[in-house]
């Protein structure tokens, strides 16, 4: 089932712009990660942020997480066409449950 | 060190037959998911394997089985195929060190007609 609801669905912005992403959750989470998608092939790993987190940096990503909201958001700074893909959030529960993912986002730098 | 390697990249079944997907996971991860991923579902867990022992199952029915072997590769089997059931199915592998991400392979595409 999906817990997570990203927002928004798609956005096209120009390169060297910066694109925010939005996810929200519903159940208490160990930690929540970004997930990216190129053209329906596998997903890599870009963050990850554990709950007793509430911000955290890797190069031109950064990601907040509000677990009082249950909502995070992802920040690409200085977009590049190569970052055109589908975004995903994946809340762990911590357990062996594997990941919940969110419907994505799909991303579009135009040049 | 290599990645998650899934075989194989494309299949074509028919409605009725079975088919046995394969998934190498990163030398030294002993724990495996699997992901279905659909259009209309999105990505959904199927289940998730740790030194050869099922540890949660998604809500599959029972059509959808899977394994896993000493070395840690998996394979998943789903039986009596239905048109349903074409999609992108993806494996992932995570070490030990807890919490930590999950890495992909490319996925098998599967496509039943």
């Amino acid at each position: 089932s999906q817990q997570g609801e990203e927002d928004p669905q798609a956005l096209s912005i120009q390169e060297g712009e910066n694109a925010t992403m939005n996810c929200s959750y519903k159940t208490s989470i160990n930690n929540l990660q970004w997930y990216r998608q190129n053209s329906g092939r596998g997903l890599v790993h870009l963050i990850l942020i554990r709950s007793n987190e509430r911000e955290k940096h890797s190069g031109r990503l950064r990601v907040t997480l509000d677990t009082s909201k249950k909502s995070s958001s992802l920040l690409i700074t200085a977009s590049r066409a190569a970052d055109t893909a589908s975004y995903f959030c994946a809340t762990d529960g911590g357990g062996a449950d594997g990941l919940t993912f969110g419907k994505g986002t799909h991303l579009i730098i135009q040049p | 060190k290599a990645g998650v390697t899934q075989t194989p990249r494309y299949l074509i079944k028919t409605r009725g037959q079975q088919v046995t997907l394969s998934c190498s996971p990163i030398s030294g991860h002993r724990s495996v998911s699997w992901y279905q991923q659909t259009p209309g579902q999105g990505l959904q867990f199927l289940f998730e394997y740790f030194s050869e022992t099922q540890r949660n199952k998604g809500n599959f029915p029972g059509r959808f089985s899977g394994r896993q072997f000493s070395n840690s590769r998996s394979e998943m089997n789903v039986s009596t195929l239905e048109l349903g059931d074409s999609a992108l199915y993806l494996c992932a592998s995570r070490g030990d060190r807890r919490p930590g991400g999950y890495t992909f392979g490319s996925g098998t595409r599967l496509t039943v007609v």
